[in-house]
């Protein structure tokens, strides 16, 4: 079935520095790719979306580009703050018919340090 | 997020048998339930559309979902087990089409004893 691998699984990093999270996807279709992220205590919410080939989502700083040849999406920011640190998923969706199911990946937990 | 409610918020249970209850204010078609295991990304339960169960993935039958009317959505629980601690999330989405977003509640989270 389809997947989601993101290779890594916490990053700690210095506020103001670049932010990069590895996303790779294994679909049979052409699948709506989703960042997610979830801050405790609460449920994922989305970030943003990308549908098609070179689309590029962002949001509140954080962009990804959809890319086919690579089968891969993602994510960055290029100065990571305080308020970043939370959970954030790489997620497809796969059309049932009647709605998406949604399938997460592994999650990355982003931890910014203070310089 | 208040336009998913999910009671209770925290379940503390021996193997007594309980009732997880949403319900959504968005007006959408599809609502969903989905298993967080600590340090674990959610994973599906079950999806209806239009009251229809429409996915329905390896779940302990002990998990019985009920879903009233499309906005309401129920998780019956009977006899857990030590494994079935974890946060429900409920979700929603339109149900209309392919790239839609989900919009989860805040969880329950339920410990076994």
């Amino acid at each position: 079935g389809d997947s989601v691998t993101q290779t890594e699984g916490q990053v700690a990093l210095s506020e103001e520095d670049f932010l990069t999270i590895h996303c790779n996807y294994s679909a049979s279709g052409y699948p709506t790719l989703f960042w997610y992220v979830q801050y405790p205590g609460e449920g994922p919410q989305l970030l943003f979306r990308a549908s098609r080939d070179k689309e590029k989502g962002s949001s509140r700083g954080f962009e990804a580009t959809y890319d086919k040849g690579t089968t891969s999406f993602h994510l960055r920011k290029a100065s990571v703050q305080e308020s970043d640190s939370a959970v954030y998923y790489c997620a497809l969706s796969e059309w049932t018919g009647f709605a998406s199911a949604l399938t997460f990946g592994s999650g990355t937990k982003v931890i910014p340090c203070l310089p | 997020n208040t336009k998913i409610t999910q009671s209770p918020r925290y379940l503390i249970l021996g193997r007594a048998n309980k009732s997880l209850e949403c319900e959504q204010h968005l007006g959408h078609n599809a609502m969903y339930w989905y298993k967080q295991s600590a340090e674990k990304p959610p994973e599906l339960m079950f999806l209806y559309n239009l009251k229809q169960l429409i996915r329905n993935e390896t779940v302990p039958s002990r998990f019985i979902p009920e879903c009233p009317d499309s906005s309401k959505l129920l998780l019956h629980i009977s006899a857990v087990d030590p494994e079935d601690s974890a946060v429900y999330f409920c979700a929603s989405s339109l149900g209309t089409i392919s790239n839609e977003r989900l919009f989860f509640g805040h969880g329950t989270k339920l410990s076994v004893l």
